[in-house]
């Protein structure tokens, strides 16, 4: 069966910092990856989606930038991070755009 | 372009009792739609979708979802409420390469 990672589960981290969240899928191969941000616990953003190794669409320009260096990894970065860059970020997966989307855990971003 | 509506923020309902949480759509084409359960500092879980056919979609947990055309809506819908249902709620339709989710309604469900 199929089973998505991601870490941290939790991170503060002072505004101007760096940041990296990892994402990772196991049990299928060549999915669809996305990166959602997630405010207050309501909306969802779509921040970055990847349909293969080291390609990406950003749908949100801002300070953040996302990679995926093998086929079942999705990274998301950021050289210096921003109050307003708090937030749940949540990872999932699809077989391809039309199918439903899988999620991982989510990380919980505190920018102080 | 595809989007999807959830008019209500907040849904109450009493245990035991029916609910329904709304969502409309609107599309060029037929529409893939979606629910998903978000329960608190956790990812969304997907309960149930339509894609064609059977206009009442059966999903997961005794939920299900009526898809109507000529209302564009897909409401999810529970015959008896439990309190464990209390949650976040959100449809969502499908785009070229990812999908459109709708702004979440939360779901109360009072003892």
């Amino acid at each position: 069966s199929q089973t998505i990672h991601q870490w941290p589960a939790t991170l503060v981290q002072p505004v101007g910092s760096p940041l990296s969240l990892e994402c990772t899928v196991e049990g299928t191969s060549n999915p669809n990856l996305y990166w959602y941000r997630q405010a207050a616990g309501r909306g969802l953003q779509l921040l970055f989606y990847s349909v293969g190794i080291g390609q990406i669409s950003s749908e949100v320009p801002q300070n953040l930038s996302a990679s995926r260096p093998q086929d079942r990894q999705f990274i998301l970065s950021s050289k210096k991070l921003l109050l307003s860059d708090s937030g749940f970020y949540l990872c999932a997966w699809s077989v391809h755009g039309y199918n439903e989307q899988f999620f991982g855990p989510g990380t919980r971003l505190t920018v102080l | 372009a595809q989007s999807v509506a959830q008019p209500e923020d907040q849904v109450n309902v009493a245990e035991g009792n029916p609910l329904t949480v709304k969502c409309t759509y609107s599309v060029s084409g037929n529409p893939y739609l979606f629910w998903y359960v978000q329960y608190p500092n956790r990812g969304l879980q997907f309960l149930l979708k339509y894609i064609t056919g059977d206009n009442l979609v059966k999903g997961s947990y005794g939920f299900e979802a009526e898809f109507n055309k000529s209302q564009t809506s897909f409401h999810l819908k529970k015959p008896s409420a439990l309190v464990s249902d209390s949650a976040l709620y959100f449809c969502a339709i499908t785009g070229a390469n990812n999908l459109f989710f709708g702004t979440g309604t939360r779901l109360t469900v009072i003892p």
